[in-house]
Formats: C-alpha cells, structure tokens, sequence
C-alpha cells in the first residue's frame, strides 16, 4: 500500500514565526487532504488538495503530485496554531485513506 | 446543526468487558469511518461502511466489530479480544465517493483497567 512521511515529526516555534511542513508520498494519489488536530482532539479539515496551490488566511498549501509531495505553510504562527498536522492521502476514490503519522507543532509566546 | 456527534467523551471500563461506543451523523454522508489514534501516533483504520447493512475491515479489525442498520449510526464495539483496547477513537463520515472530504466527530477516549 501507499507510504506516508512527515517531516519534521516535531517542531517548536516562537509566536510569529513562519514554519513549512512537509508530506512525502509513496504513489500516485487521487486526493490529499491536509489536517489539523487540536490539543483536545478534534480533527479539522484544512485543505483538499490533489494538486496545485490553496490559500487561507495564514495557511496555504501546495502539492506537486508529479513529484509525489505536499508542503503545507503556517505564516505568523500563533499558540492556536498548535496541535498535530496530519496529511491523509487516497490512491482513488472509494479508496481508504491514508494518513501519516503527524507533524506535532507548539507554538510558544 | 449538522455534524457528528459521538459518545460519551471518556469511558472507563474493566478488563475482559466488551464496550459500545456511539456516533450519529446528520450530514445525509453514505460513508462512516472507525479509526484508532494510539500517543503519539496517527490515525489508523479500524472498519468502515459506505453503504448502510455493509461494512469492510480496516487495517487493524482484530478485536473490534461493527454495525450499520441505519445511514445514520455507525457503533463500534471494542470486544474482551482487543489486546490493547486503551486509545482515543475517532469516527467521521463522508459521501462514499468522497472520502478525502471527511468529516471528524470529538472522538472517545477509552480506558480499560
């Protein structure tokens, strides 16, 4: 089945700072999302994104699927930013998804 | 309000005793979804359903089982022959073609002593 990294698996920033996470992906995939767990657990949907760039607000996200990775971009970080970001990819549709295993993010005042 | 709502938030329970954990959605989605979340670790699939009275496993089934009698209501019931049944568990739904648009309930966080 399809492999999924994250990269770095821990990171820690002052308030302000700009960050890049990174999403390697082992196949070809139809559909990659980009999450975000907050501290209490819930999981957030931040962007779909299968190829090109998207943008909101602080975040953006490109993915390259030709070269097989996502970057997802935090700008001016905040405390709220912090939790676990997790990419989650899909080789087609009606496929399970597949997520990596997170990228751990505290942001610091 | 739509959404997906699963219950209770934390549940405690004793050793060798199956348990039932709840969630609903009202978003109309065809699919639902069952993943585990161990400390520390991503989200893996335990069962999931795309279409009500059907369901498939997961990449980690062992020791867990499942229901789907209405569009509505996925319960996962964590069995005794769950070695390690400790964890927070998360469901979500989606439409069946879409399931890289998938929407997360709270979660459960189980512990078993």
């Amino acid at each position: 089945g399809i492999q999924v990294e994250q990269s770095p698996p821990d990171l820690i920033l002052q308030e302000g700072a700009n960050s890049t996470l990174r999403c390697n992906f082992s196949d070809s995939v139809n559909n990659l999302q980009w999450f975000h767990q907050n501290p209490w657990g819930q999981l957030i949907n931040l962007f779909y994104i299968p190829s090109g760039t998207k943008q909101n607000g602080r975040l953006s996200a490109t993915t390259v699927a030709t070269e097989r990775y996502s970057l997802l971009y935090i700008s001016s970080s905040q405390t709220t930013d912090s939790g676990v970001y997790f990419c989650a990819v899909e080789k087609t549709s009606y496929d399970k998804v597949i997520f990596g295993p997170g990228t751990s993010l505290s942001v610091i005042p | 309000d739509g959404g997906i709502t699963q219950s209770p938030k934390y549940l405690f329970r004793k050793e060798g005793q199956n348990v039932t954990l709840s969630c609903e959605q009202n978003l109309n989605h065809d699919a639902m979804y069952w993943y585990r979340q161990d400390p520390g670790q991503g989200l893996r699939l335990i069962y999931y359903s795309q279409i009500v009275n059907d369901f498939q496993k997961g990449d980690i089934a062992e020791g867990y089982s499942v229901s789907r009698e209405k569009k509505e209501s996925f319960p996962l019931t964590v069995t005794s022959a769950q070695k390690n049944p400790t964890a927070f568990y998360l469901c979500a739904s989606s439409n069946a073609d879409r399931a890289h648009e998938q929407y997360f309930g709270p979660g459960t966080r189980l512990t078993v002593t």
